[in-house]
């Protein structure tokens, strides 16, 4: 089956710049995360997605950030304005959902650097 | 919220040497996972543990999930160089899956 797929790969910004991830999950995934991958850390739950619907975005910066999941499928996170401390690896992941962490796969990531 | 705390940290042996790292918490999680994340990729899973006490192996690893439900362990054998990588341990409880904050292995040939 085919994996997480996420894009860009890479992405360089100037500060207060605006910046876009996309996430497509594992085809039949309900439920899709995105985390923040600090370097040198392990990765922070941003938010979760059950279908189309929000679970948790409690830790989601939401001065800033932004995600969303139109009809259940693909997903973007949106940072705007970017700051420094933003610079990191942002991870998507799916899974089959209904609160069992079977299935739990992770894309490649997005690395972004923020100038 | 909940918090894992991984060790160690980092490692660095020798080829062929068997490691041990491990993960507590003060929570109790109904599932552990460990995942390997090698440079520029997402973590990979390596091991799902779904019951206390339950100890499962794949190839050369081998990990066990606590009796207590707070802690886990991953022990490698008999370590190659491609073990090199960042290895995660994670609790899964009701929909949410918390990382601890890695061991990074070194693997010297």
């Amino acid at each position: 089956e085919a994996g997480v797929a996420q894009s860009p790969r890479y992405k360089i910004i100037e500060k207060r710049q605006s910046v876009a991830f996309w996430c497509n999950p594992i085809s039949g995934h309900a439920t899709l995360y995105w985390y923040q991958q600090i370097l040198g850390q392990g990765p922070k739950l941003l938010i979760q997605f059950q279908n189309n619907g929000v679970v948790d975005d409690s830790q989601l910066p939401k001065d800033r950030f932004s995600a969303e999941r139109l009809k259940g499928v693909d997903s973007t996170l949106k940072i705007q304005p970017a700051k420094l401390e933003d610079s990191a690896v942002y991870l998507c992941a799916s899974s089959w959902g209904g609160g069992s962490s079977y299935g739990y796969t992770f894309g490649s990531g997005t690395r972004l650097t923020v100038v | 919220g909940q918090q894992l705390n991984q060790s160690p940290q980092s490692m660095f042996i020798q080829e062929g040497e068997d490691v041990s790292m491990n993960c507590t918490s003060s929570s109790i999680f109904n599932t552990w996972l460990w995942y390997k994340q090698d440079p520029g990729e997402g973590p990979v899973l390596l091991i799902a543990l779904y019951k206390a006490g339950e100890l499962t192996s794949n190839g050369r690893l081998t990990a066990q999930f606590g009796i207590t439900r707070k802690d886990s362990f991953l022990n490698i054998s008999a370590s190659i160089p491609s073990d090199v990588g960042i290895y995660f341990c994670a609790g899964h409880a009701g929909n949410m899956l918390t990382f601890g904050g890695g061991t990074r292995l070194m693997v010297k040939p």
